[in-house]
């Protein structure tokens, strides 16, 4: 059955304070893993799309990497405003459905 | 803004009532999905539209049913409302069903059923 588990739950950060969410996944042929940013009452915003092992994308803070069954979402020196909830999916080659796991909630104080 | 408009924002109703939930996709999208998210589960896949067509389904209750029109806004229609219905629904929105494009998704309807 295509899996997808986050860890941590939630995670608490100082400002500059760098760090890592994890996101692991079992998959029947991965066809892409997509990292989603969702702030409170709103729905999840696009961040990455991650095709194959190796492949690593940037976007500010925010570093994405993949290997055969993880991934991780790197916070490089985080500000409060990325404070949110990061959540990561997995496509899989048969199906256009996103399979999401439960997030990381992220918490960034000054 | 993703583009991806839903209406209503929020709806409270009774048990055994129905609703109606509705999103218009980004311009040039084709491809519309439904999920759920409520509290103890993630996002939960319900069903898919492609121009007009069931594409694909997930974990959707015989009492819920979807579709998308031709000018590609999509309903979602809830029928028989149960407690266990509370929930987030958002629609997402993609150029194409069949290649690696991302979904993009709505600011979701809050359901609420007393």
């Amino acid at each position: 059955e295509d899996q997808v588990t986050q860890s941590p739950e939630a995670l608490r950060l100082q400002e500059g304070e760098s760090s890592s969410l994890n996101c692991s996944y079992t998959v029947s042929g991965l066809r892409g893993l997509f990292w989603y940013r969702q702030d409170p009452g709103k729905g999840p915003e696009f961040l990455f799309t991650l095709y194959s092992a190796g492949e690593e994308k940037e976007k500010e803070r925010l570093k994405a990497t993949l290997t055969k069954k993880e991934s991780f979402l790197h916070i490089t020196a985080p500000k409060p405003e990325d404070s949110a909830t990061y959540l990561c999916a997995v496509q899989a080659r048969d199906t256009d459905k996103l399979i999401f796991g439960t997030g990381t909630r992220l918490q960034v104080f000054p | 803004d993703s583009g991806v408009t839903q209406t209503p924002k929020h709806l409270i109703t009774a048990t055994g009532q129905r609703v109606t939930l509705r999103c218009s996709p980004r311009s040039g999208d084709l491809s519309v999905y439904w999920y759920q998210q409520s509290l103890d589960q993630g996002l939960q896949f319900l069903i898919q539209y492609y121009n007009g067509e069931e594409r694909a389904k997930g974990n959707i209750l015989e009492r819920f049913s979807a579709q998308q029109f031709p000018d590609l806004h999509s309903e979602l229609n809830l029928s028989s409302l149960e407690l266990g219905d509370s929930a987030l629904y958002f629609c997402a929105s993609s150029v194409s069903g069949t290649v690696n494009q991302p979904q993009h998704f709505g600011d979701g309807t809050r359901l609420s059923i007393l």
